[in-house]
């Protein structure tokens, strides 16, 4: 099993809508979350820390379950700029960041 | 957020030929850097963890007499691709974590450099 895993998509959206990414880990021992973005050729950019508690930030929510092991993003009202792979990040053992595969978006008009 | 240059952008070698790749922390100092590779529509691979002033911990699978890692000063680490191939052609990017870092601190990375190897 992988470490992170993500559903690779693609995930094709109008406008407006809603839509959400799962991924999970398998290491129970890990100490933070994030969700970054990455546009096409370029270096990922961090886009949320995940917090216990769930955090939002405008149109983002980020949710994390330790007991499951799961984390969550769901985007609201989705606009073409929206448009990108979401990357799942893990920070196990000595903080080495560990990626899922990415989560391509394409929000169409 | 803090800054991670990484030179060059592209390159394109001729088979056989070794390229250096640059990662340095701009205004923060980096016991830390991780170097990644990325295969079109893969996920970020980590191939080492290179530490300030040790040698570099390479993941299973990279050869490490082909991937030379050094991290001479907390600001700099350099990845050289020896005796390049044409599947080593991909995208490499550098991670770096500043010299006070916790399990929530993010990474910072450089803008990636694109290997084309012909």
């Amino acid at each position: 099993r992988k470490e992170v895993e993500q559903d690779p998509g693609p995930f094709n959206v109008p406008e407006g809508a809603t839509v959400a990414f799962n991924c999970t880990y398998s290491n129970s021992a890990s100490q933070s979350f994030f969700w970054y973005r990455q546009d096409c050729r370029k270096e990922p950019k961090l886009l949320m820390s995940v917090y216990s508690s769930g955090n939002e930030d405008g149109r983002f929510t980020a949710q994390l379950n330790r007991a499951s092991q799961y984390i969550s993003l769901l985007i609201r009202d989705s606009k073409l700029s929206d448009s990108a792979t979401y990357l799942c990040v893990v920070n196990g053992g000595s903080y080495i960041p560990t990626f899922g595969r990415g989560t391509s978006l394409i929000v169409h008009p | 957020g803090a800054v991670v240059s990484q030179h060059p952008s592209r390159v394109i070698c001729k088979s056989g030929t070794s390229v250096k790749i640059e990662c340095r922390s701009l205004d923060f100092q980096a016991t830390t850097m991780f170097w990644y590779r990325q295969f079109p529509k893969q996920s970020l691979m980590l191939m080492a963890t290179s530490n300030e002033g040790s040698k570099a911990t390479y993941e299973q699978g990279v050869e490490k007499d082909k991937f030379l890692i050094n991290h001479a000063s907390l600001t700099l680490s350099t990845l050289t691709v020896t005796s390049a191939h044409p599947e080593d052609s991909s995208f490499y990017i550098c991670s770096a974590r500043p010299y006070v870092a916790t399990a929530n601190t993010e990474a910072f990375f450089g803008q990636g450099t694109r290997l084309t190897v012909v």
